[in-house]
């Protein structure tokens, strides 16, 4: 079975600051995809970034980029210049293909600070 | 990118009652969505797989009988909480897998259900 584990459930960033968080995740499939999700206040899920488990350079989208260490199974987002608007719940999710599922973490409560 | 959208946003019912909520994708077709129920401070919890044309696969501790799930079409599926209680207010939330090679999920706005 899948799992993702976050051991931070609440952060907390200042403003332009730079923020790591962390996931873990246990698998037995090899090819495999990582995610992290944002849900803020009004709880729709967005899309973060993701990264696909056979690409060995880490994914980056504008101020958002994940560390994947594969043997390590760790899959870290950064948060660089947090923004106010990046205040919100942020979900690991792992996926793999035959059962379409998406597997969570239990979430870290980010909070960005003026 | 994809569109799923989810109605009602939020429902309060009497305890006893049945409620339904359908979960539509817009500009894609589904054969299969995903049913999630979300207490506050907390994860997504898988309920179940609504399977078009076929009967929905249930999580382990998922009452089939209590949440009645339909995927009559490739855009709509429907979870109907039966003879609802207090205790099945939550957040309950679909989503439905990209087309394709994307592998990214696409999830509906969520609906608040209140039982009273």
């Amino acid at each position: 079975a899948q799992t993702v584990t976050q051991s931070q459930p609440e952060m907390s960033v200042q403003e332009a600051e730079t923020v790591t968080l962390s996931c873990t995740y246990d698998t037995s499939e090899s090819n495999y995809y990582l995610f992290w999700y944002k849900q803020p206040p009004s709880r729709q899920m967005i899309l973060v970034i993701r990264q696909e488990a056979y690409k060995q350079q880490n994914a980056t989208e504008n101020r958002f980029s994940v560390n994947f260490q594969k043997a390590a199974k760790s899959f870290s987002l950064k948060i660089s210049d947090s923004q106010l608007g990046d205040t919100a719940m942020y979900f690991c999710a792992h996926y793999y293909g035959s059962a379409r599922q998406l597997t969570f973490g239990s979430g870290t409560q980010l909070t960005v600070l003026p | 990118g994809a569109v799923v959208s989810q109605h009602p946003s939020r429902v309060i019912c009497k305890s006893g009652t049945s409620v339904k909520i359908e979960c539509r994708s817009l500009d894609f077709q589904a054969t299969t969505m995903f049913w999630y129920r979300q207490f506050p401070k907390q994860s997504l919890m898988l309920m179940a797989t609504s399977n078009e044309g076929s009967k929905a696969t249930y999580e382990q501790g998922v009452e089939k009988d209590k949440f009645l799930i339909n995927h009559a079409s490739l855009t709509l599926s429907t979870l109907t909480v039966t003879s609802a209680h207090p205790e099945d207010s939550s957040f309950y939330i679909c989503s439905a897998p990209g087309g394709g090679m994307s592998y990214e999920q696409y999830f509906g706005p969520g609906t608040r259900l209140t039982v009273t």
